[in-house]
């Protein structure tokens, strides 16, 4: 059950685009279209912004966009604002588990 | 509005046991699955445990299999955690989730405060 791998930063510029990727294995990511991204604010509780690798819930704006190819998923975050700065999480199904990755912490510059 | 609410984090000596309480409200509790999520000081996100909908089936993490026993009362709106020979290890922040759909696959799509589970003596 070894942890998805994320880059531990990433930054933009408000406006900006910034792409998050997550690396599993064929038995994880490449193998289910179970692929989440949650948005974690310290204090508070994680948001999930995608699931089913890319779909998004009600309220979750169009600027969150994710995808799938091969082991590797990816998060999108178009038009940068200042909120979107905070720990991005990705998980994925793998069968019998759940396994999240280790985080991204996204700043917005 | 969906409301999750955790109880009975609190201090534990190691190898000692502690049960966690989430009452449901909001939502159909007995047509979704229900998950547990850690977060230890300083550390990322860790999925701990899931339970399907009807109870009949149950998931857990390398790191507290055999610890650990997840279940729920759907009369009752209440999901648990029952965790025993606790470890300094299992120190963190455990969250409560509702899961999309009847089956667990990670999509937690609602989430509770959190409860601080802290081990040590």
């Amino acid at each position: 059950q070894s942890a998805l791998t994320q880059p531990p930063s990433a930054s933009g510029s408000p406006g900006q685009s910034v792409t998050i990727s997550c690396t599993g294995t064929s038995s994880d990511v490449g193998n289910y279209n179970y692929v989440s991204w949650y948005r974690h604010h310290p204090g508070k509780a994680p948001k999930l912004m995608i699931y089913e690798v890319n779909q998004r819930p009600f309220g979750v704006p169009a600027r969150f966009s994710g995808s799938k190819s091969g082991n590797t998923a990816s998060l999108t975050v178009s038009g940068l604002q200042a909120e979107d700065e905070a720990d991005y999480y990705c998980s994925s199904f793998a069968g019998s588990f759940v396994v999240f990755g280790g985080g991204t912490k996204l700043t917005v510059l | 509005e969906v409301q999750l609410v955790e109880s009975g984090g609190g201090l534990v000596q190691p190898g000692k046991s502690r049960r966690l309480s989430c009452v449901a409200s909001g939502f159909t509790f007995n047509t979704y699955a229900m998950t547990w999520v850690r977060q230890a000081p300083g550390r990322g996100l860790e999925w701990v445990s899931g339970i399907t909908s009807g109870g009949g089936i149950t998931y857990y993490a390398d790191s507290v299999k055999g610890r650990f026993t997840i279940s729920r009362d759907n009369s009752k709106n209440t999901l648990y955690l029952e965790m025993s020979s606790l470890r300094t290890e299992d120190t963190a922040v455990y969250y409560c989730a509702q899961d999309l759909s009847f089956a667990v696959a990670g999509d937690l799509v609602s989430w509770g405060q959190g409860t601080l589970v802290t081990v040590s003596s």
